[in-house]
Order: structure tokens, then sequence, then C-alpha cells
């Protein structure tokens, strides 16, 4: 079976500074992982995903993640933070010869002005 | 188009209501699913459907009901439900159940509120 550790549930965070949110999965196959984010009031928004190949894996609005095998992590990066990126950031596993997706308990990301 | 609509956005209703929930995508894609999220929690899935089929219940009261009508349409009917059901219900869909790597697409959820 798989699992999902977000250990931190908020990340306050000034704007234009870095922030990384933690993932740690455990699975005796091979995973997929996945970031989503959820604003308020709204849907979850996939931010970017691993599925093999190149191990850092970006989106089109800054953010970055790194699959570390030897770490079971799939930490969450941006460089520099703008208010509008205030929301809920969720990482999911899946696994091979499985569909359902396993989400971690989620990081409240604020930014302050 | 990766969009996934979702009616109403809001629903209030009494625990001796019947209602439904409604879900629609136009990607093509085969797997519908239903999940509940609890406010500060992430979602938890109740039902999946591929190729218009139910193929799995996660062990959901009787008190919700799908129906998938056709591939593009996925509803969720409610009765007798209790004040613990209010919750974000959250409508996504994926190519295809059964493959691990396929993502899925969520719509903006309905937000539901049991009096």
């Amino acid at each position: 079976a798989q699992s999902v550790t977000q250990l931190d549930s908020q990340v306050p965070v000034f704007e234009e500074a870095p922030v990384e949110l933690r993932c740690n999965y455990s699975s005796s196959v091979s995973v997929y992982l996945f970031w989503y984010v959820q604003y308020p009031n709204q849907g979850l928004q996939l931010l970017l995903k691993y599925l093999s190949g190149s191990t850092l894996v970006e989106s089109i609005n800054g953010f970055e993640a790194e699959f570390n095998k030897s770490q079971t992590s799939f930490h969450l990066r941006k460089p520099s933070v703008h208010i509008s990126d205030t929301a809920e950031y969720f990482c999911a596993v899946t696994a091979s010869g499985t569909y359902k997706y396993i989400f971690g308990t989620g990081t409240r990301l604020k930014v302050l002005a | 188009d990766t969009e996934v609509t979702q009616t109403p956005k809001h629903l209030v209703m009494g625990m001796t209501n019947k209602k439904s929930l409604k879900c629609e995508q136009h990607m093509g894609h085969r797997a519908m699913y239903w999940y509940k999220q609890k406010a500060k929690k992430p979602p938890e899935l109740m039902f999946v459907y591929s190729y218009e089929k139910l193929s799995i219940n996660e062990s959901v009261p009787s008190r919700f009901s799908p129906e998938c009508p056709n591939s593009s349409l996925l509803n969720l009917h409610l009765h007798a439900l209790q004040p613990e059901d209010s919750a974000l219900y959250l409508c996504a869909s994926s190519q295809d159940r059964g493959r691990s790597t396929d993502t899925q697409y969520f719509g903006p959820g309905t937000r539901l509120t049991v009096l």
C-alpha cells in the first residue's frame, strides 16, 4: 500500500520569498506523483506530475518539484511567490497497477504582503 | 478543452429532500469519479465509473446514489442526507480507469449544506 505525508499543515511566507512544500511517500512499487492546487472555494487543479524520465518537473506558473527516490520525496518549490499563490496544495501518489489517488493531508500556503 | 463542469455551485437541502448533483465533461474521458471533501481535509473517493459502469463504490451509504447516463454525464442523487454529509462534492474525470499514470481533472465542486 502507498501513503503520502505532508508534514506542514500551514506555511506562511512573505511575497517574493522562496518556498518549499514538503511531500514524502512510501511505497513498495513504482510510484507516480502529482501536485494539485486548490484555491478557496474551487476544485483541484493539476500543477505538475512525475511519471518517469527527468526527475525535475516544472509547471507553467513557476513551480517545480524534484522526484528523489532515495529520499522518497517529491517536494514542491517556487523561487519567488506571489500573493495569488495563496492556496491549499495537495500531494498525491498512485502506483503501478492501481488507479486510486492517495492524497496527502494538504499544506496551506499563505503568502503575506 | 480540459474542463469539468458541475452544477449547482451551492445546494442547501433538508434531511427529507431529494436532490441531484450534475457533472459534465467533453474531453472524451471514459472514467469519472465522485469525491467528498470536508473542510481542511483531502478529497475522499466515493465512486468510480468506467465506460459508464460503476466499477468502484468505496462503501458509501445508500443515501448517495450515482448514475452515469452517458459517457459525458455523471449524476449523484441525494436522499435523506444527514447534516454530517455537508461538504464540497467534487467530480473528476480521466482518460481511463486502471491506468495509474492518468491525470484526473477536477470540476469546481458543489458546496452542499444539509440542514
